[in-house]
């Protein structure tokens, strides 16, 4: 079955500090997708990055970058020189290969993240 | 271009009552879900459809029903609303096949509050 961990349900930092949200996944599919998404203070859900299991490459976007791990099944998030704006709730998802017939998208509990001024 | 689009935006229902969200997406996608946001619970998914006619039960299918029979719109009734079905619903749809386009688009989300 899959499950998608986020275990820090709140992290506070001040402006200026990286911050890296932990997010752990199990499936038993060798095929699946990892997704990050932003849900802002206004409720919308933001896609962020997707990932496919053949790629491990790790990812930067800016201040952000992920870090995807097939061997300890993570698939973290760091934000650089965090901002105000960063202030959001971020969730991880599963997404198993329709191959194997899993069409869902399993989502973590989410982290809230305050960047204080 | 719309995208995905829920209504109502907010509804608030007394116990025992019934309503149904429509969600309808213009992108032509096969893959529509709904989920619930609770506090500190992430998204957790209802109901999912894999394409017009289909529909599947996901981790919180009790007290809901859903219905595809247009691929663009996906129903979700709540047919005797309960306060524990107080929640933000959030409806998202993806393409199917495409690995490279499975990320899912999301509706502004339906608060609901039952009373």
């Amino acid at each position: 079955a899959q499950k998608v961990t986020q275990a820090q349900t709140e992290i506070s930092v001040v402006e200026k500090e990286d911050v890296t949200l932990d997010c752990v996944y199990e499936t038993r599919d060798t095929t699946y997708y990892l997704f990050w998404y932003k849900q802002p203070p206004s409720g919308e859900l933001v896609f962020l990055i997707r990932r496919n299991s053949f790629d491990e490459q790790n990812e930067i976007s800016g201040r952000y970058s992920w870090n995807f791990q097939k061997s300890t099944s993570s698939f973290n998030f760091t934000i650089t020189a965090s901002q105000v704006v960063d202030s959001a709730v971020y969730f991880c998802a599963l997404s198993e290969s329709p191959k194997a017939g899993g069409f869902k998208t399993i989502f973590g509990a989410g982290t809230r993240l305050f960047v204080k001024a | 271009n719309a995208g995905v689009t829920q209504t109502p935006k907010f509804r608030v229902l007394k116990t025992g009552q019934s309503m149904t969200l429509l969600c309808a997406q213009d992108m032509n996608h096969e893959y529509m879900y709904w989920y619930r946001q609770d506090p500190g619970m992430g998204l957790r998914l209802i109901h999912y459809s894999v394409g017009e006619g289909t529909t599947a039960k996901g981790e919180v299918p009790d007290g809901y029903n859903v219905s595809r029979l247009k691929k663009q719109n996906f129903l979700l009734g709540l047919e005797s609303a309960a306060p524990s079905q107080t929640s933000v619903y959030f409806c998202a749809s993806r393409e199917a096949g495409n690995p490279l386009n499975t990320e899912a688009f999301f509706g502004q989300g339906t608060r609901l509050t039952v009373v």
